[in-house]
C-alpha cells in the first residue's frame, strides 16, 4: 500500500535555530517527491520537487534531501523565523496526477 | 504572482442537499485537481482533470461527485446528496505540466449539518 510517513508529528524550536524534518515513503512506482508548507487556514504551498535522480534541492533557507534507495527524505530549515511556523507536508507522486500526502509535521517557532 | 482562487471560503449546507464548489485555476494551466482534507487528517486526492475529461480519480470520488469545466476559467466540484462525512476542507489545484508544481487554492470549508 502506498504510504508516506513523517516524523516528528510536531516540533517546537526557538527562532534562529535549525531543524530537520523526516519523511519515509513506500510508494511505487516513484515519480517525484515534494515538500509543501501549509499555513493554518491556507492551501499547501510548494517548497521543492525532487525526481529520482536528484538527492538535494534548496529553496532559500529550505534544503530537501532524497535517498531513493532507502526511500527517505528530509527537509532542513536553517535559521528559523517566526513565519516558518506551519505544517510541513511530504508528498510523493506515483505518477504525475496522483499525489500521496503525509500527515505532516507541525512546526512552531517561538521567539 | 497568479493564484488559484476558490469560492466560497466557507459553505454550510443541510445534509442531503447538493453543493457546488468553485475554483478559478491559474490561467495558463492545463491540469486541474480536487483534494480534500478532513479536520485533523491528511490531504487526500479526489480527482484530476485534463483536456476536458477526468484523467484519474480516487476511491473517494464515487457517483456522488462530479467535476466540470463549464467555461475557459472555472473548474467546479459538485457533491450531490451531501452526507455528514463530506464535511472537510476542499482544495483545488492546478499545474502547467503533469510533473510540475501544483498550485493550491486556500480551500473551501464545507460543513454539513
Amino acid at each position: 500500500k502506498n504510504q508516506v510517513e513523517q516524523s516528528p508529528q510536531s516540533l517546537i524550536i526557538l527562532e534562529g535555530k535549525n531543524c530537520t524534518l523526516q519523511c519515509n515513503y513506500t510508494v511505487s512506482p516513484f515519480s517525484n517527491l515534494r515538500w509543501y508548507k501549509q499555513d493554518t487556514g491556507r492551501g499547501p504551498v510548494s517548497l521543492t520537487i525532487m525526481t529520482f535522480s536528484e538527492n538535494t534541492k534548496s529553496n532559500g533557507r529550505y534544503t530537501a534531501t532524497l535517498d531513493a534507495d532507502t526511500k527517505q527524505s528530509s527537509l532542513h530549515i536553517t535559521a528559523s523565523q517566526l513565519s516558518d511556523s506551519a505544517s510541513y507536508i511530504c508528498v510523493v507522486s506515483a505518477n504525475g496526477d496522483k499525489l500521496i500526502f503525509g500527515t505532516g509535521t507541525r512546526l512552531q517557532v517561538f521567539p | 504572482e497568479p493564484e488559484v482562487t476558490q469560492t466560497p471560503s466557507h459553505q454550510v449546507t443541510q445534509m442531503g442537499q447538493e453543493v457546488i464548489l468553485r475554483c478559478v485555476p491559474i490561467s495558463n494551466h492545463l491540469y486541474f485537481y480536487w483534494y480534500r482534507q478532513i479536520l485533523g487528517q491528511k490531504v487526500e486526492f479526489l480527482v484530476s482533470f485534463y483536456n476536458n475529461e477526468i484523467s484519474e480519480k480516487s476511491e473517494i470520488f464515487d457517483d456522488q461527485f462530479s467535476v466540470e469545466r463549464p467555461d475557459g476559467s472555472n473548474f467546479t466540484l459538485k457533491i450531490r446528496s451531501t452526507k455528514l462525512e463530506d464535511s472537510a476542507m476542499y482544495f483545488c489545484a492546478s499545474s502547467s505540466t503533469l510533473q510540475g508544481a501544483k498550485h493550491f487554492g486556500d480551500g473551501t470549508r464545507l460543513s454539513i449539518l
